[in-house]
């Protein structure tokens, strides 16, 4: 069985900095593309990054990028997502996400985390 | 990258078909065969059900299909049942290299 597991989020001020971790079990990790999905309070959803399988390509939305990296370490089945200048807009829940491929590109993300709440406020 | 574009809402009765529409442009919906379709219930993760247009994961009932023509593309339930009220929200691949998801569309079954 599939399964995906967020930690790390919580408060921080403006301008702090927070990792999130996914932990990942059921499927061979180093096959599949992961990205990280989040949706504010009463929003939709926003696509933050991705990843390949082999963690040698990474992807990034305008909105983070320079300020977030993405990674994974493939001996752990574990995904990261290290977030720096962390500003109010980025309160979210943060989703991970496995692909259905190994380009994150295609098949969509077929399994998805329970998410964990980043909340940035002073 | 501007969010894809769906109706804020749509909403019919059990048994009868519904579609939701995702507009964006020849960079993301239209140039390439990456659009997929999420469903959400409240509180809750969101959920594969269509991906790359018009395939379904295993489980996910024949009621749901998807198409897509020039720059927009279409998730078609039929048969509409009380458990598919939710939110809906298409994704695509871009021109950019990243994804861009959809406005979101609730659905209810009346």
């Amino acid at each position: 069985e599939v399964q995906l597991l967020e930690s790390g989020g919580g408060l921080v001020q403006p301008g702090g900095s927070l990792r999130l971790s996914c932990a990942a079990s059921g499927f061979t990790f180093s096959s599949y593309a992961m990205s990280w999905v989040r949706q504010a309070p009463g929003k939709g959803l926003e696509w933050v990054s991705a990843i390949s399988g082999s963690g040698g390509s990474t992807y990034y939305a305008d909105s983070v990028k320079g300020r977030f990296t993405i990674s994974r370490d493939n001996s752990k089945n574990t995904l990261y997502l290290q977030m720096n200048s962390l500003r109010a807009e980025d309160t979210a829940v943060y989703y991970c996400a496995k692909g259905g491929a190994l380009w994150f590109g295609e098949k969509g993300a077929d399994y998805w985390g329970q998410g964990t709440l980043v909340t940035v406020s002073s | 990258q501007s969010a894809l574009t769906q109706p804020a809402s749509v909403s019919g009765s059990p048994g009868q078909s519904i579609t939701i529409s995702c507009t964006g442009t020849s960079s993301d919906v239209g140039g390439y065969n990456y659009v997929s379709w999420y469903q959400q219930h409240p509180g809750k993760a969101p959920k594969l059900m269509i991906y790359d247009v018009s395939n379904r994961p295993s489980g996910v009932p024949d009621r749901f299909s998807g198409s897509k023509s020039g720059n927009t593309a279409s998730l078609t339930i039929s048969g509409l049942q009380a458990e598919d009220e939710a939110d809906y929200y298409c994704s695509s691949y871009t021109s950019s290299s990243t994804l861009v998801f959809g406005t979101g569309t609730k659905v209810t079954v009346l």
